[in-house]
């Protein structure tokens, strides 16, 4: 079983700064997912990435397969940035995801 | 865009009953997802679902779940005799391909078991 941790739990912010969440995960994946949950609840995928760097406007993932350990950074963040973001990996070989316990973020005006 | 639908959004139920929570995925995915999130903890993985049959499940998923496909496009978990420890949002995902598929996640059902 891969566990997953997830670095801080709990991060506030002003608006602007650029955040930094850390996955780090025990057993080699072939690809690691970068969720986003609002707080109504609903869960949005924001990245998938087997292997070195994804950027999808403000937001970047890295992950470097060696030391498993996964970075998800905001730039010049913003207050509907808010959320819980989780991440989750697989074991490798099949599907069953284990997911992080999520950092909470908090953007202030 | 093409989405994940989930119903129902809410559903309260006594202890006992069964209770069907459906999802309708993405028309030309092939991988299907059960995951539950109880409150104030992390999202488990309950099942998943490739070709009309079960290809991974979790320790969760005990003989009172069950999972169908019945008209090729609804996605359904059944929970055949609730407890109150089910009580908790079940999210539906789907994928193009398995192990390296982004998931589309569905809005969620919580479930409310009294």
């Amino acid at each position: 079983k891969n566990e997953v941790e997830q670095s801080p739990q709990n991060l506030t912010a002003q608006e602007g700064e650029f955040i930094t969440i850390n996955c780090s995960y025990s057993v080699g994946i072939s690809a690691l997912h970068w969720l986003q949950q609002h707080p109504g609840g609903g869960i949005v995928s924001l990245f998938m990435l087997s292997s070195g760097k994804k950027k999808h406007g403000r937001l970047i993932a890295t992950i470097n397969i060696q030391e498993k350990h996964s970075s998800l950074h905001i730039t010049a963040s913003h207050p509907r940035d808010s959320a819980v973001y989780i991440c989750a990996a697989p074991n490798f070989g099949n599907e069953k995801l284990t997911f992080g316990t999520g950092t909470r973020l908090t953007i202030i005006p | 865009e093409p989405e994940v639908t989930q119903t129902p959004s809410h559903q309260v139920t006594q202890m006992g009953q069964e209770v069907i929570l459906r999802c309708v995925p993405i028309s030309n995915h092939l991988y299907f997802y059960w995951y539950r999130q109880i409150l104030g903890q992390k999202v488990e993985f309950l099942v998943s679902f490739y070709n009309n049959e079960i290809s991974e499940k979790s320790e969760i998923f005990d003989d009172q779940f069950s999972v169908e496909r019945p008209d090729g496009s609804n996605f359904t978990l059944k929970i055949r005799s609730t407890k109150l420890e089910d009580s908790a949002m079940y999210f539906c995902a789907s994928s193009v391909r398995e192990h390296t598929g982004e998931l589309f996640f569905g809005e969620g059902s919580r479930l409310t078991v009294l």
